[in-house]
């Protein structure tokens, strides 16, 4: 266990619709980031937060968008769903904003139908 | 662009056997190499290495850093069926933000 935590573990949905994936970095951890891993692109990054701040941007969609609050949990909010983002998506944490390792978290498994 | 390659794509052997996973990677400014194991979800992390030619270990898993021929390996000695993952290899760029690039992922299958 990671201490990384992330809702909802699976997520059925319809295409068009909106989603929000939540994170809770280890405790301590001040930086989030979000991967989306699917069978022919393998992992990919999507964004980093930093205290708050987005750090920065990997391959993410226009119609994907994310947010750190305050208490530092992360959201990835994804609209418009497609069939083709239908993926894991995780999150993952680390104490500062670039060398330290990152700790991922359990994933939320995406199915857009 | 940081690319990053892993092979081979999958390997099976036997309990007992002795593995070597390859990763290459070609980056522009290289910062640290990182390996973790994927077994039913999330990404674990095994090692992360900084400097050419020092060998990190645990237990049975070893890997170790060639930063002249842009390569690591990660070696597993006699190896057991929980050793049975996906083993992914990534390069962080780590300079003012921490994105990993990852390789494709070596499947190992270990048979009892």
């Amino acid at each position: 266990d990671s201490g990384v935590t992330q809702t909802p573990k699976h997520l059925i949905t319809a295409t068009g619709q909106r989603v929000t994936l939540r994170c809770s970095p280890r405790s301590g951890d001040l930086s989030v980031y979000w991967y989306q891993q699917s069978l022919d692109q393998g992992l990919q990054f999507l964004i980093q937060y930093y205290n708050g701040e987005e750090r920065a941007k990997g391959n993410i969609l226009e119609r994907f968008s994310a947010q750190q609050f305050p208490d530092l949990h992360s959201e990835l909010n994804l609209s418009s769903l497609e069939l083709g983002d239908s993926a894991l998506y995780f999150c993952a944490s680390s104490v500062g904003g670039s060398r330290e390792t990152q700790y991922f978290g359990p994933g939320t498994r995406l199915l857009v139908l | 662009e940081d690319k990053v390659v892993q092979s081979p794509l999958s390997l099976v052997v036997h309990e007992g056997d002795t593995v070597t996973l390859n990763c290459s990677y070609e980056v522009t400014n290289f910062r640290s190499l990182l390996w973790y194991k994927q077994e039913k979800k999330a990404p674990t992390f095994l090692f992360m290495l900084t400097s050419s030619g020092i060998e990190k270990k645990s237990g049975r898993l070893s890997s170790i850093l060639d930063k002249k021929e842009l390569f690591s390996i990660l070696n597993i000695t006699a190896t057991q069926t929980g050793d049975s993952a996906i083993y992914l290899c990534a390069h962080n760029r780590g300079t003012s933000y921490g994105k990993l690039t990852f390789g494709q992922g070596t499947i190992l299958t270990v048979h009892p």
